[in-house]
């Protein structure tokens, strides 16, 4: 199976900044991989798809980048309603992952 | 609009087999495949199996033993059994849209289920 390595674990930031999340595949998977956003009791929702393809209704703050083995998520000056966990997924292979999840929290 | 909407019992013994039903409504089976996502509580969510939009199945190798998926494509409803549950089975069950052949598009508000005897 391959292995997603997301970091860092948590992350801890003020309203207003702007941050990264890494997501590291343990092997090339091209640009298959998708970026979820979970909130506490909600179902995760996709954000970003194929590494960099944005969704509708998501806001432009979030952005996507990366191939290969190695995958950012980045919030543009994050806001109070971002504070919440965030998943990669990869479907290059027929047997899907997720990573393990980086938790944005408040400072 | 598309809706996913997991059902079945909250509660299931240890050794019992568990039994969930994912209504779909606003897309056709027969063109997206549906996954199966579980969660236990304060971890990150674990794939657990697809019924392709064509019938073919996949499985999380852990599980391969234990799980089975099937679907009515006339009720538009997936359904997952799982044999041989023990307490680290408890978690939420989603079913989730496949936006083919990539990412989990749309899910269900997910059913909590508790192994416990």
């Amino acid at each position: 199976n391959i292995v997603l390595t997301q970091s860092p674990a948590t992350l801890s930031v003020t309203p207003g900044e702007s941050v990264s999340l890494s997501c590291r595949a343990s092997q090339s998977i091209s640009t298959s991989i998708h970026w979820y956003q979970q909130k506490s009791n909600e179902s995760p929702r996709l954000l970003i798809k194929y590494a960099s393809q944005s969704i509708s209704g998501i806001p432009s703050r979030f952005s996507g980048s990366g191939s290969g083995t190695d995958f950012t998520l980045s919030i543009n000056r994050v806001e109070s309603e971002d504070f919440s966990i965030y998943y990669c997924q990869q479907s290059y292979s027929s047997l899907d992952t997720f990573g393990a999840g980086t938790k944005l929290e408040l400072k | 609009q598309v809706q996913l909407k997991e059902s079945g019992p909250g509660l299931v013994q240890p050794s019992e087999t568990l039994s969930l039903t994912c209504t779909v409504s606003g897309f056709s089976l027969t063109s997206y495949s549906v996954s199966w996502v579980r969660q236990p509580s304060g971890k990150g969510p674990e794939w657990m199996g697809r019924m392709w939009y064509d019938g073919d199945t996949a499985y999380n190798s852990a599980l391969k033993s234990r799980l089975s998926i099937s679907r009515d494509t006339s009720k538009n409803q997936v359904f997952l059994k799982m044999n041989s549950l023990q307490t680290d089975d408890t978690g939420t069950y989603y079913c989730t849209r496949v936006d083919y052949p990539g990412p989990f598009d749309y899910w269900g508000q997910g059913v909590m289920v508790t192994v416990s005897s």
